[in-house]
C-alpha cells in the first residue's frame, strides 16, 4: 500500500460548483497534515494544515479523520483560478511524504 | 527573505554529461530537501539534510546521483553521467523545525 494515495483525477468542475478531495495514508503514526497547491510549471505551495478538529479558510476546509486514516479538503463556490493541482502531504518525524496530487479543472 | 532560490532554471544537456543543479535555501531554515518531479512518479524525495548533515538518502535513485550541503546556505545536487530517465523538475525545499516548507522554483533537466 503506498504512503499517501489521491485519486489522480483530472476532475473537471463547473465554476460554483463545490469539489471534494480525498486522500489516505498508511502510518498511523503520522503526525502532522497539509493541502499543498501546485500550478502548472510551478512549485508547490502550501494551502492550509489540517487539524482533528477540522479548520476552515474562507471557501477551503480541510478534514482530518485519524481512525480511518483519511483527510479531506473542500472548495465551495469553486473559481476559475482554483485550477491545480492539490497535493496531499503527512509528515513522519523529520520526514514529509506528498501524494501524488489531484488535478482540478474548473470550466466556466 | 528572497525564497529558496534555486538554479540553473532550466538545463539541457546530453547523455553522459555530468549535471550540477544548486540551491540555497531560506536563512534560518534547518532542513533542505531535494525532490524530483516526473508525471508519472509525482513528487520523490531523494534526499534531506539536517544542519547540513544528510540524515536519509534513501530515496536516491542510484550511485550516479549525490548530494552535499557544505554549509548552512548552499547545496548541490549532481548527476554524474545524466541519462534520459533523470529528465524531470528537480525542486529544493526547506523549512524551520515542524513549520512550513517552502519549494523553491525547480530546475527543468532534459537529457537528451
Amino acid at each position: 500500500r503506498k504512503e499517501v494515495e489521491q485519486d489522480p483525477g483530472p476532475f473537471n468542475v463547473p465554476e460554483g460548483a463545490t469539489v471534494a478531495f480525498n486522500c489516505t495514508y498508511s502510518n498511523s503514526a503520522s503526525q502532522s497534515f497539509f493541502w499543498y497547491r501546485q500550478d502548472c510549471r510551478k512549485e508547490p505551495k502550501l494551502l492550509m494544515s489540517v487539524y482533528s478538529s477540522g479548520n476552515e479558510d474562507g471557501r477551503f476546509t480541510a478534514q482530518l479523520n485519524r481512525a480511518s486514516q483519511y483527510i479531506s479538503l473542500l472548495i465551495r463556490d469553486s473559481k476559475l483560478s482554483d485550477s491545480a493541482t492539490y497535493l496531499c502531504v503527512v509528515t513522519e518525524g523529520d520526514k514529509i511524504i506528498f501524494g501524488k496530487g489531484t488535478r482540478l479543472h474548473i470550466l466556466p | 527573505d528572497a525564497g529558496v532560490i534555486q538554479s540553473p532554471r532550466h538545463e539541457v544537456t546530453e547523455m553522459g554529461q555530468e549535471v550540477t543543479l544548486r540551491c540555497k535555501p531560506i536563512s534560518g531554515h534547518d532542513y533542505l530537501f531535494w525532490y524530483r518531479q516526473t508525471m508519472m512518479r509525482g513528487l520523490e524525495l531523494l534526499i534531506y539534510f539536517n544542519n547540513n548533515v544528510p540524515i536519509d538518502d534513501s530515496g536516491m535513485p542510484e550511485d550516479r546521483f549525490s548530494a552535499k550541503m557544505p554549509n548552512a546556505s548552499f547545496s548541490t545536487l549532481k548527476i554524474q553521467p545524466s541519462e534520459p530517465r533523470d529528465s524531470a523538475v528537480y525542486f529544493c525545499a526547506s523549512r524551520a523545525y515542524y513549520n512550513e516548507q517552502f519549494f523553491g522554483p525547480g530546475t527543468r533537466l532534459t537529457v537528451l
